[in-house]
């Protein structure tokens, strides 16, 4: 039962524009969600979180829009630079555990 | 102020062997998490734990996997008599007060 889907689980961006990346959800108990980002062989970097309360938070190049009606959280990521490369979790908090989805992997092209 | 640490950070075993893995939280967290992350999929919660105390384990499997956070020293993710299906990346991640979850490089489980 995925409770937390990335249905694109690849995504090529040209450097220096926008990279959005896109996590649905099912489950309307989630209060709290995140951006992680991973490398291969390393574990995953928190990036940026958003609490149920908002529809937005925006920290430099990253920004998450939250939309609770369509249970749909995206990441924005202007301008996209080639360390961008990696492949990106999107995790729904309950409290107790963490819901992640199957990843993006996002190659920024120089 | 060190990260999460794990280790190993590669561990081969053979069939019916018994894993450990180990996990020192960041300093002042005094929450612990275990992920296991199968090849082609997403990470996947399996235990939750506070100092002696485990707080959700509905994501671990009922048979031959186990957990602990002593009071002193690493939590400990044990896997008994071990299969070729445990091969995985097995996460920690640790926490404070916040929600926010920061994790360790990870330990590779290679069964043979």
């Amino acid at each position: 039962d995925q409770q937390v889907k990335q249905n694109s689980p690849s995504l090529s961006v040209q450097e220096g524009r926008i990279s959005i990346l896109n996590c649905d959800y099912t489950n309307s108990m989630f209060d709290y969600f995140l951006w992680y980002k991973k490398y291969p062989a390393e574990g995953p970097t928190f990036l940026i979180s958003i609490s149920s309360i908002k529809d937005k938070n925006e920290d430099g190049r990253f920004t998450v829009f939250l939309n609770k009606s369509a249970k749909h959280l995206s990441l924005h990521i202007v301008p996209s630079q080639p360390g961008d490369s990696a492949v990106y979790f999107c995790a729904a908090d309950t409290g107790n555990q963490f819901y992640f989805g199957t990843g993006t992997s996002l190659t920024v092209i120089p | 102020n060190a990260g999460v640490m794990q280790n190993p950070r590669h561990l081969v075993r053979r069939r019916g062997q018994e894993a450990r893995l180990r996990c020192s939280p960041m300093k002042g967290h005094s929450h612990v998490y275990w992920y296991r992350q199968l090849p082609e999929e997403g990470l996947k919660f399996m235990v939750y734990l506070q100092k002696e105390n485990i707080i959700d384990e509905s994501g671990m499997p009922k048979e031959r996997f186990s957990a602990e956070f002593p009071k002193e020293g690493p939590s400990i993710l044990r896997i008994q008599q071990v299969v070729r299906g445990d091969s995985a990346a097995y996460f920690c991640a640790s926490s404070d007060f916040t929600d926010t979850q920061y994790f360790g490089p990870g330990t590779r489980l290679t069964v043979l």
